[in-house]
């Protein structure tokens, strides 16, 4: 067990539709990591924040937005979904803000859109 | 661009010893990684090497030389637990010049009895 929770873990939805997954890091992790994982596929970076701030920018599509709220979790949101975003999305936390190299993952989200 | 390249998948028999490498092409390079993936899992940290060399961990060593861009890991004494996917990650800066892990593919480790 990492210490990074993520809900929901499974979530199935409508092309078209918006979902929001949430992260909370390890106790003491002010960086959190969006990751999206496709079917045996490496990881994509995302999006990072660190301390409520957004420090990093990955691949991310404009139809995807995240945040860091003041107790330290985020919220990824996902909009006018489609077949595509079908995926595993982890949530990762680590102390410091320059992505280090170890990062402790959550469990994921695995997200199948209809 | 950027890439990385490692095997898709390598079989081994139990108690033997396996490589995987990964060759990378980044534009910026900060040191490079391996994490574990168990099937269904979450990807666990297990080992890094910023400067040329090799640095053990156990039954993991980890190797690399950044004049050929290249890196491996290596597995010693293979467990059936160690049945797995295996990532190698580059530290690189982002497109905002802030730093983010690039993964490989990843390679699936196949274990026989």
């Amino acid at each position: 067990d990492s210490g990074v929770t993520q809900t929901p873990k499974h979530l199935i939805t409508a092309t078209g539709q918006r979902v929001t997954l949430r992260c909370s890091p390890r106790s003491g992790d002010l960086s959190v990591y969006w990751y999206q994982q496709s079917l045996d596929q490496g990881l994509q970076f995302l999006i990072q924040y660190y301390n409520g701030e957004e420090r990093a920018k990955g691949n991310i599509l404009e139809r995807f937005s995240a945040q860091q709220f003041p107790d330290l979790h985020s919220e990824l949101n996902l909009s006018s979904l489609e077949l595509g975003d079908s995926a595993l999305y982890f949530c990762a936390s680590s102390v410091g803000q320059g992505a280090p190299h170890e990062q402790y993952f959550g469990p994921g989200t695995r997200l199948t859109v209809t | 661009g950027q890439s990385l390249e490692q095997p898709s998948e390598v079989t081994a028999v139990e108690g033997a010893i396996v490589q995987i490498n990964c060759t990378y092409q980044t534009s910026g390079f900060y040191g490079l990684s391996w994490y574990q993936q168990h099937d269904g899992g979450a990807p666990t940290f297990l080992s890094y090497n910023a400067l040329d060399g090799l640095e053990e961990t156990g039954r993991f060593s980890s190797f690399l030389s950044r004049s050929d861009s290249y890196g491996y890991l290596l597995l010693q004494e293979l467990q059936m637990k160690d049945s797995a996917s295996y990532f190698c990650a580059v530290r690189d800066a982002a497109m905002d010049s802030n730093y983010q892990l690039i993964w490989g593919a990843g390679t699936k480790l196949i274990i026989k009895p």
